[in-house]
């Protein structure tokens, strides 16, 4: 099936520990993106890759890192310099970047707990 | 201060009743508005993509409405189901590149029997 994978669908952190999201998609999309949500606001954009070995910081972007070193993944980490990292993360992708009239895929998206 | 404000924030409906939620927004220069449904612990599900030109789209029941002068959209379902429950989402793009798309906090409906 054709689809984007996020996995863990739960993730618990412990304070100071870096945690990583896996985001992988068999689309062949070019562009994906990582989004935060939290109770009762809009998601935010944390960062967003257009092509293979290149990506750019977001809105929110302060305490989160990715890679992009494949088309099909983007992992996100959780660093522990983030200082409020419970919530709920979506992953999504893009035949070409979502500024263009093109449509948006999510995947099932990962909550993050720190206990 | 690019902004997208969604009405009702929820909104309870019967089973077979219609509803008409709505968003406005204050982005410029535009490019294109979506909405979308998110069922709970879910990922976004698109319903439909408008560019400045267009004023209404339709996906099955459910069809929206865009008034670039107002800026403003609606979404209006159709006969609901209580599988319409769910959260559904006004985004919208601006054009000109560097990528920036502003999410709206939602509408949460839910469809009773």
């Amino acid at each position: 099936d054709g689809g984007i994978t996020q996995s863990p669908k739960y993730l618990f952190r412990k304070e100071g520990q870096n945690v990583t999201l896996s985001c992988e998609q068999n689309l062949n999309h070019d562009a994906m993106y990582w989004y935060r949500q939290d109770p009762g606001q809009g998601l935010r954009l944390i960062y967003y890759s257009q092509i293979v070995n290149d990506f750019q910081k977001g809105d929110i972007a302060e305490g989160y890192s990715v890679s992009r070193e494949k088309k099909e993944s983007f992992p996100l980490t959780v660093t522990s310099a983030q200082k409020n990292p419970t919530a709920f993360y979506l992953c999504a992708s893009s035949i070409r970047p979502a500024d263009t009239n093109t449509e948006a895929f999510f995947g099932q998206g990962t909550r993050l707990t720190v206990v | 201060k690019n902004q997208v404000e969604q009405s009702p924030q929820s909104l309870i409906i019967l089973e077979g009743k219609n509803c008409t939620l709505q968003c406005n927004y204050t982005v410029s220069p535009f490019s294109n508005l979506r909405w979308y449904k998110q069922d709970t612990g879910r990922g976004p599900v698109s319903l439909t993509i408008m560019t400045f030109s267009e004023n209404t789209k339709s996906n099955g029941r459910y069809t929206a409405t865009l008034d670039a002068d107002t800026k403003q959209s609606s979404l209006h379902i159709t006969a609901s189901q209580l599988s319409d429950s769910a959260s559904y989402i006004c985004v919208v793009s601006l054009a000109g590149g560097g990528f920036k798309t502003i999410f709206g906090a939602g509408t949460r409906l839910f469809v009773k029997a």
